[in-house]
C-alpha cells in the first residue's frame, strides 16, 4: 500500500506571497493532519481534517488554513508568508477520527518552504 | 495541558551497545504514546504505540519501549544498536481523557548517533 504523498517536495517563495502545499493520505486513510516543523519550535500541530470538516486546530495564525476533499485528500494554504515561516511541513494520515482515538498517524516525507 | 520532555538533545552510543532514549509525558488523564524516527529530509516513520496492557512494547526494527505510569516515562530502546540507527527520534502523546482525534504533542527530538 502506497504511503502518505506530499507534494511538491520543496518550495522557494518570497515574503508577501502565498503557498499552497498538497496531501494525498494512505488508501482507506479518512483523517489527515498538518504539522509544522522548524528547529525553534519542533513538531506543532496545525489541523486536523476528517470529513471535510476541520476537527481540530492548533494554534496557529488565520493566515494558516486547509481543506480536505471528498476522496481525502488535503491542502493546506499559507497567506502573505513571512521568513518565519520557513519550515518543513508534514501531513499525517489516520483511518478515522474518534473521540479517544487509537488510531496511528503515519507521516509523508515533507514539504521544505523556504521564505526569501 | 499535555506536554513531553526527551531530556538528552543527543545521544551517542557505539555500535553493538543498548541503546535508550528517554521520554517522560505529562497528561491529566492516561496517555496514548508513540514513538517515531526521522531521518534526514524524511518525514516521521512510526516505531511503536502503547495504549493499554502490557508495559512493554515491542516495535520495528528491534526496538521496544518500556511504559512506566509511576515515573511518567516511555523509553525507547534497543539491546543492539545499528550505526543505521542513528537519526533523531520523536516521543509524542495523546490524552485519552481530553483528546479529540488524532492530534499529537511531541517532545523536542533526539539525535541518536551510533559510531563504529
Amino acid at each position: 500500500k502506497a504511503g502518505v504523498t506530499q507534494t511538491p517536495r520543496y518550495l522557494i517563495k518570497t515574503r508577501g506571497q502565498q503557498v499552497t502545499l498538497s496531501c494525498s493520505p494512505i488508501s482507506g486513510h479518512r483523517s489527515v493532519s498538518w504539522y509544522q516543523q522548524t528547529p525553534g519550535q519542533g513538531l506543532q500541530f496545525l489541523f486536523e481534517y476528517f470529513s471535510e470538516t476541520q476537527r481540530n486546530k492548533g494554534n496557529f495564525p488565520g493566515r494558516f488554513s486547509g481543506r480536505q476533499f471528498s476522496n481525502s485528500r488535503s491542502e493546506m494554504n499559507v497567506s502573505t508568508l513571512e521568513l518565519g515561516d520557513s519550515a518543513l511541513y508534514l501531513c499525517a494520515s489516520s483511518l478515522s477520527f474518534q473521540p479517544r482515538s487509537t488510531d496511528t498517524q503515519y507521516f509523508g516525507p515533507g514539504t521544505r518552504l523556504t521564505v526569501l | 495541558a499535555q506536554s513531553v520532555a526527551q531530556p538528552e538533545d543527543q545521544v551517542n552510543v557505539a555500535e553493538g551497545n543498548p541503546l535508550t532514549v528517554k521520554c517522560t509525558y505529562s497528561v491529566s488523564g492516561n496517555p496514548y504514546l508513540f514513538w517515531y524516527v526521522q531521518y534526514p529530509n524524511r518525514g516521521l516513520q512510526f516505531l511503536l504505540k502503547y495504549i493499554t496492557g502490557d508495559n512493554l512494547v515491542k516495535g520495528s526494527y528491534g526496538f521496544e519501549a518500556e511504559f512506566n505510569k509511576s515515573q511518567t516515562s516511555f523509553h525507547l530502546k534497543k539491546p543492539s544498536a545499528l550505526v543505521s540507527d542513528s537519526a533523531l527520534y520523536f516521543c509524542a502523546v495523546r490524552d485519552m481523557i481530553k483528546a479529540a482525534g488524532n492530534k499529537l504533542t511531541f517532545g523536542g527530538g533526539t539525535r541518536v548517533l551510533v559510531k563504529p
